[in-house]
């Protein structure tokens, strides 16, 4: 299994454009995760997806910020217009659904993808 | 609300000294509770889980945990440390009925030879 993949690996822009970053999870997998990661707020949700629905979009920090999950094997991050506080690495996740009903079950991580905006 | 609290930003130990990493968390009910190791420019892997049972968990690399109700702890330890072992750990909790974790800020560890 190739794991959860993401692109691009790192991603410089300049402030004002849009960046997408993109996911593929585990095949099989019923969830899927953003995270952000900064020194200052460690590591943050942002959304999470069931089947490919968004569940818990309370962790995107504005309207600038929005996610899309149009099949079970490819979701977007997008940012409009980016600014350079949004500087970050951002992770992408998934998991299967809990094997105990209603606990959370493990979640597998990608390498994540760093921006940088200038 | 839940939380997690990794009260040591960084730990430096010696190779082969052993090793516990705090982690405590906050919540009215039995938590999940799980611990990732994140390496230099890699995601986070699970290391082990506590759901339910035996308050001893063993994970992989030879680590384990243990969960302390009393103490609403869930520290990480391993015995002897080996250089591969320097990396970000993460304590995280679940809840019941929710697929989202929370995640403490990391404790660093860098191993000296």
């Amino acid at each position: 299994d190739a794991g959860v993949i993401q692109s691009p690996r790192h991603e410089v822009t300049e402030m004002g454009q849009e960046v997408t970053l993109r996911c593929k999870p585990i095949s099989g997998h019923d969830y899927l995760f953003w995270y952000r990661q900064t020194m200052m707020r460690g590591l943050e949700l942002l959304i999470y997806f069931n089947n490919n629905v968004p569940i818990d979009d309370s962790g995107m920090p504005e309207d600038r910020f929005s996610a899309k999950m149009p099949n079970a094997s490819f979701s977007t991050l997008k940012i409009q217009p980016s600014e350079p506080r949004d500087s970050a690495v951002y992770f992408c996740a998934s998991s299967l659904a809990p094997s105990h009903v209603f606990s959370p079950n493990e979640q597998f991580f990608g390498p994540g993808t760093r921006l940088t905006v200038l | 609300a839940q939380s997690v609290t990794q009260p040591d930003i960084h730990i430096t130990v010696s190779e082969g000294a052993s090793l516990e990493l705090r982690c405590n968390y906050s919540y009215g009910a039995t938590p999940y509770l799980f611990w990732y190791v994140q390496s230099p420019g890699q995601g986070l892997q699970l290391l082990l889980k506590y759901f339910s049972g035996d308050t001893l968990v063993q994970g992989i690399k030879g680590f384990e945990a243990e969960f302390k109700r009393s103490q609403s702890s869930f520290n990480l330890r391993k015995p002897s440390v080996h250089w591969s072992d320097a990396a970000e750990y993460f304590c995280a909790v679940g809840i019941f009925g929710n697929e989202k974790l929370t995640f403490g800020t990391g404790t660093r560890l860098t191993i000296i030879p």
